[in-house]
């Protein structure tokens, strides 16, 4: 069975770092894309961030975090991170992870983590 | 950038259908995919590639697009499919979700 555990959620300060991670069983980690949504409270889906398995040109992301998250993976681990700086207010939300369908993004997410809550806030 | 629009809520008698319209420019031409979320839960795939369902997901669930127009039609509904939908678009090098829907079953 697949299974995607996101952790690393907290309280941080505006203005402040943090790193969510996301681990993956059940499946070959290294041969499919990843990606990270996010859900404010309240509000609707967004897509944050995506990778490949090669990495470089197969990373993208939403404008709205562009240059200040980072998207990386260690297949060694079966893991997904996620760096988050200079947070802001409007970055508070849960943050799921979610598989792709192959290699590449672009596809569809299928199956998400239970999601990890950020909460930015002084 | 593309944005995909969907009503803010459905509401549907119990054995009724439901339908869900997600819509943007030229959206027949891409692949759309539906996401159904019930409170404190994380999203589940519904529909994929337009019409499909996954392994699991009812028969009464099931989807079409042309046009500007895409739609998630729900028979006989149940209680149990309360919940918030979503389509979902790949476009230009990132994914779009719509808008979202809150389906009550009266």
């Amino acid at each position: 069975e697949v299974q995607l555990l996101e952790s690393g959620g907290a309280l941080v300060q505006p203005g402040g770092s943090l790193r969510l991670s996301c681990t993956a069983s059940g499946f070959t980690f290294s041969s499919f894309a990843m990606n990270w949504v996010r859900q404010a409270p309240g509000k609707g889906l967004e897509w944050v961030s995506g990778m490949s398995t090669s990495g470089g040109i197969g990373t993208n992301y939403a404008d709205s975090v562009k240059g200040r998250f980072t998207i990386s993976r260690d297949n060694s681990k079966n893991t997904l991170y996620l760096q988050m700086n200079d947070l802001r207010a409007e970055d508070t939300a849960v943050y799921y992870c979610a598989k792709d369908l192959l290699a590449a993004t672009g596809y569809w997410l299928d199956p998400w983590g239970q999601g990890t809550q950020v909460t930015v806030s002084s | 950038s593309y944005e995909l629009t969907q009503p803010l809520s459905v509401s549907v008698a119990l054995g009724q259908t439901a339908r869900i319209t997600c819509g943007a420019n030229n959206i027949g031409s891409k692949n759309v995919h539906w996401y159904q979320q019930k409170p404190g839960q994380a999203p589940v795939l519904v529909i994929y590639r337009d019409n499909n369902r996954p392994s699991g997901i009812p028969e009464r669930f099931s989807g079409s697009n042309s046009g500007n127009t895409a739609t998630l039609t729900i028979s006989r509904a149940q209680g149990g499919d309360e919940a918030d939908y979503y389509c979902l678009v790949w476009d230009s090098n990132i994914y779009v979700f719509g808008t979202g829907t809150k389906v009550s079953v009266l």
